[in-house]
């Protein structure tokens, strides 16, 4: 079982650009999150979906959208990056009930 | 916010007990106190959970207080793999949605040799 799996690993972007973090999972988990990490500081849920086909925001969702089609997949669109949005992105997964939450290995994001 | 208070850092030697301290003094009684794990440049790793009781896993145990405003995560042996920063997360068990997880900074647990 692959768990969650994300991609890129990295990415060095321009600003104003648009790009795709891609998420995926195969515990079939209702759950997923999004979250940013920057140095030195904890993680900041960016969207969150509850099951396919509802998203929700979380603490720092401008600049982000998200979309949940099906179970398994959950991407993250950066429509015009900026620097402000360099981080290191991960990825999670829970099931119903409250379950823990398992992260993906995370995409570091660099934009110039 | 993070409701936890955590040290910044702790240092422990290797095959000794490693013991993290949190403080949550605000905690309400339907909120579980959680443990997350991250080794560098990886994903968070889940350690374990409790809501007022000791609990005990293959990967550590948790000590909460009888008041519940406080908690120890314990690594009975610790290793250089359990070098990591180590979170303390203090929230209700959403049964019908998601879990939505506040990351505080963690305390960062070196383990010497």
């Amino acid at each position: 079982t692959a768990g969650i799996t994300q991609a890129p690993t990295s990415q060095i972007l321009a600003a104003g650009r648009s790009m795709t973090l891609r998420c995926t999972q195969d515990m079939r988990h209702n759950a997923m999150y999004w979250y940013r990490q920057d140095l030195g500081l904890g993680l900041r849920l960016i969207h969150y979906s509850n099951t396919a086909g509802t998203t929700g925001k979380g603490e720092v969702p401008d600049g982000y959208s998200v979309s949940r089609a099906n179970t398994d997949d959950f991407p993250l669109t950066l429509a015009s990056a900026v620097p402000s949005q360099t981080s290191v992105y991960f990825c999670a997964s829970s099931g119903t009930g409250g379950d823990t939450q398992y992260f993906g290995p995370g995409t570091r994001l660099t934009v110039l | 916010d993070a409701k936890t208070t955590q040290p910044t850092s702790m240092d422990c030697a290797e095959g000794r007990a490693a013991n993290l301290p949190c403080n949550h003094s605000t905690i309400s009684g339907n909120e579980y106190v959680y443990w997350y794990r991250q080794i560098h440049s990886q994903g968070p790793q889940y350690i374990i959970h409790g809501l007022k009781n000791n609990e005990t896993n293959e990967m550590a145990s948790l000590i909460i207080t009888e008041d519940r405003k406080s908690s120890t995560l314990i690594l009975p042996h610790a290793t250089l793999r359990d070098t990591a920063v180590y979170y303390c997360i203090v929230r209700v068990r959403d049964w019908g949605g998601s879990e939505k997880l506040v990351f505080g900074k963690g305390t960062k647990l070196t383990v010497n040799p």
